[in-house]
């Protein structure tokens, strides 16, 4: 059990709706990544988050924006939804220390319509 | 930029035979190695890492991968597969002390009882 939680589960949104996701990190880690993985591919890093601070990011448009609270666990949003948008999102956290090891959650699937 | 790629999207194996999948990527420094497993209807998990040493190295449930620098290769095996390997392997490479995980495509693998 990695203790890593997403919600929803699975959603299905229109082109230009904004979403909202939502992830809890397993006890005891202070960063955040998140990553898409659209139908047939590997994850592909969104960004990430380590202590409330964006710590880096890949190659995603502004409109894809976090948060990290004082709990560390994090928030994706995501601004004028795209049917390419449509993918599931992972959440993955881990201790900054031990930085290579990351447990991910069991994703939100997003349908963009 | 650093790239992941994974040498076939499906491998049909019957059971007790023995397992490689290729994994290659593309960056001139210094990184850091994983692959991960998906089964049916769980989270991504991590199998195995390569951070540094003995370019042989050993995961859970009897996999191992053989680091080849000059290669930039890092293919996993398993002498003999059981059904319940059948799975989403993806291959991931990290630069030593980054931010930011490259995933491959991934290989699904279906294991015939």
């Amino acid at each position: 059990e990695t203790g890593v939680t997403q919600s929803p589960t699975h959603l299905i949104k229109t082109r230009g709706q904004q979403v909202t996701l939502r992830c809890s990190s397993q006890s005891g880690h202070n960063t955040v990544s998140w990553y898409q993985q659209a139908l047939g591919q590997g994850p592909q890093f969104i960004f990430q988050y380590y202590r409330e601070e964006e710590n880096g990011r890949g190659n995603f448009p502004p409109r894809f924006s976090g948060l990290q609270f004082p709990n560390y666990s994090s928030e994706l949003n995501v601004n004028a939804l795209e049917l390419d948008d449509s993918a599931l999102y992972l959440c993955a956290s881990s201790f900054q220390a031990e930085q290579e090891t990351q447990y991910f959650g069991p994703g939100t699937r997003l349908l963009v319509l | 930029a650093q790239s992941v790629s994974q040498h076939n999207h499906h491998v049909i194996l019957s059971e007790a035979a023995s397992l490689e999948l290729g994994c290659n990527y593309s960056y001139g420094g210094t990184v850091n190695l994983f692959w991960y497993v998906q089964y049916p209807g769980q989270h991504l998990q991590l199998l195995l890492k390569y951070f540094s040493g003995d370019p042989l190295v050993k995961g859970i449930k009897g996999f191992e991968a053989e680091f080849i620098k000059s290669k930039f290769s890092f293919n996993l095996r398993k002498p003999s597969v059981q059904w319940s390997d059948t799975a989403e392997y993806f291959c991931a490479v990290r630069q030593t002390g980054g931010f930011k995980t490259i995933f491959g495509a991934g290989t699904r693998l279906f294991v015939k009882a």
